[in-house]
């Protein structure tokens, strides 16, 4: 199966509004990056963590290696805030980085 | 800033014939990646390199070679492109293959094949 399970696949959110994104592993990760691909196709790097929590904004991603997931927050959503998230995360055993299949994630006024 | 450029943006291309899709990057990057990505699916890896001259199969090389003559370029080529390769390709840089190497993306390069 897949090894990076990505949840939901679509969220709708009204502007001002927050959620969160979540990445599940079936195996150990050692670290975990998250990208938006944005309503132009261009993929961002938005976090790079390897444990713990980080806070960009009106972002904030949490990885829990031994519980295997990440978590990305959104806060006060925006209109720009629209696209496509993605959470990448490289296993112990191997340097590849594994993505998994996004949430497209729609801001409406 | 990190940038890594692709060309072209865009390309038609008709079945059996052959594409190449160049990628530069100015971040004195060791390695390159090409990835390809499917309507509604994350990326997947083509081929990498982590030294000018020498290239790496990813998880789907089948169709596609590469090519890195220098540090800075790096290019998919798709000798005898098919129906099934229309997608589209992003190059990516990191400074090494390490999962805490951050990866640097291309603007994507949207590829038909007719």
């Amino acid at each position: 199966g897949d090894q990076v399970e990505q949840s939901p696949s679509a969220l709708s959110l009204h502007e001002g509004t927050g959620s969160a994104l979540r990445c599940n592993f079936t195996t150990t990760m050692r670290a975990v990056q998250w990208f938006q691909q944005n309503s132009r196709g261009s993929l961002i790097n938005l976090f790079y963590l390897a444990s713990g929590t980080k806070e960009n904004g009106r972002l904030k991603s949490t990885f829990n290696s031994k519980e295997s997931y990440s978590t990305l927050h959104i806060r006060d959503a925006q209109l720009e805030d629209s696209g496509t998230y993605f959470c990448a995360a490289g296993s112990s055993g191997s340097w590849q980085l594994i993505f998994g299949s996004g949430t497209q994630l729609t801001v409406m006024p | 800033e990190a940038a890594v450029t692709q060309s072209p943006r865009s390309k038609v291309a008709v079945t059996g014939g052959k594409v190449t899709l160049s990628c530069h990057q100015t971040n004195n990057h060791d390695y390159m990646y090409w990835y390809r990505q499917d309507t509604g699916h994350g990326l997947r890896l083509i081929h990498y390199s982590y030294v000018a001259d020498s290239t790496e199969k990813g998880d789907i090389p089948d169709g596609y070679k590469a090519s890195r003559p220098s540090q800075e370029n790096f290019s998919l080529i798709l000798e005898l492109a098919s129906l099934s390769q229309t997608a589209v390709y992003f190059c990516a840089s990191s400074s090494g293959t390490d999962s805490a190497e951050t990866l640097y993306f291309g603007s994507g390069t949207r590829l038909t094949v007719l």
